[in-house]
């Protein structure tokens, strides 16, 4: 149980273009899932919070119009990332709390993004 | 301000050894936490997690022990294996901060032949 999907696994895109990234709760509701970013060898960094029908919640320093969260259903949250740059280049991982424990997070594999 | 670290960066072990990762955390209101298990290219996965209300916590092969009193998590593993070595994170959840988890910096296992 607690399985999350991300797709796509990696992704390179050109510079200024848009990329969206699907994170799925495969056999479990979440009502909230959460968005990180992680460089190489650093720990993650939470990004926003996401909860289902409701805008996402930032956290400090993250662009809201440029790292766009929607949470339409209760097992589907996405990160698009608009008019991506090299520095946007990074490991985008979700996670999600079950039902069952709304303190643990089970994660996504994780999407590599590469900007050129 | 507030932070959840660990003193290794980098751990090396002989497998069948036990080894154990340390983290310190400052918030004495963290009333949570978890093990993580990162391997290469892939997502964090769930290890062990332990209340406050708690020291000590137990499961297949793995430990966590809280020491509230100077704020320290420990994650210990027994009979360490080749498929142990990844980088483990402790992660904390604030009372009252939502079900927001902060990562410590993470130490990298590595299990020698």
């Amino acid at each position: 149980g607690a399985v999350v999907s991300q797709h796509p696994s990696w992704v390179i895109c050109k510079s200024g273009t848009s990329v969206k990234i699907e994170c799925r709760s495969l056999d479990f509701q979440a009502t909230t899932m959460f968005w990180y970013r992680q460089f190489p060898k650093q720990s993650l960094m939470l990004m926003a919070t996401s909860n289902e029908g409701s805008k996402a919640t930032y956290e400090q320093g993250v662009e809201k119009d440029k790292f766009l969260i929607n949470h339409a259903s209760l097992t589907l949250s996405t990160l698009t990332v608009t008019s991506a740059h090299p520095e946007d280049s990074s490991f985008y991982i979700c996670s999600a709390n079950t039902p069952r424990s709304q303190e643990t997070q089970y994660f996504g594999p994780g999407t590599r993004l590469l900007v050129l | 301000g507030e932070s959840v670290g660990l003193h290794l960066p980098t751990l090396s072990v002989q497998e069948g050894d036990n080894s154990i990762i340390n983290c310190a955390y400052s918030n004495s209101a963290s009333d949570y936490f978890i093990w993580y298990k990162q391997e290469s290219g892939k997502g964090p996965q769930f290890i062990i997690d332990i209340r406050s209300n708690m020291d000590k916590r137990q499961g297949q092969r793995v430990t966590v022990l809280l020491n509230k009193t100077v704020k320290h998590l420990s994650l210990q593993i027994a009979a360490t294996q080749p498929g142990d070595s990844a980088v483990y994170f402790c992660a904390e959840k604030l009372t009252g901060g939502g079900n927001k988890l902060t990562f410590g910096t993470g130490t990298q296992l590595k299990v020698e032949l």
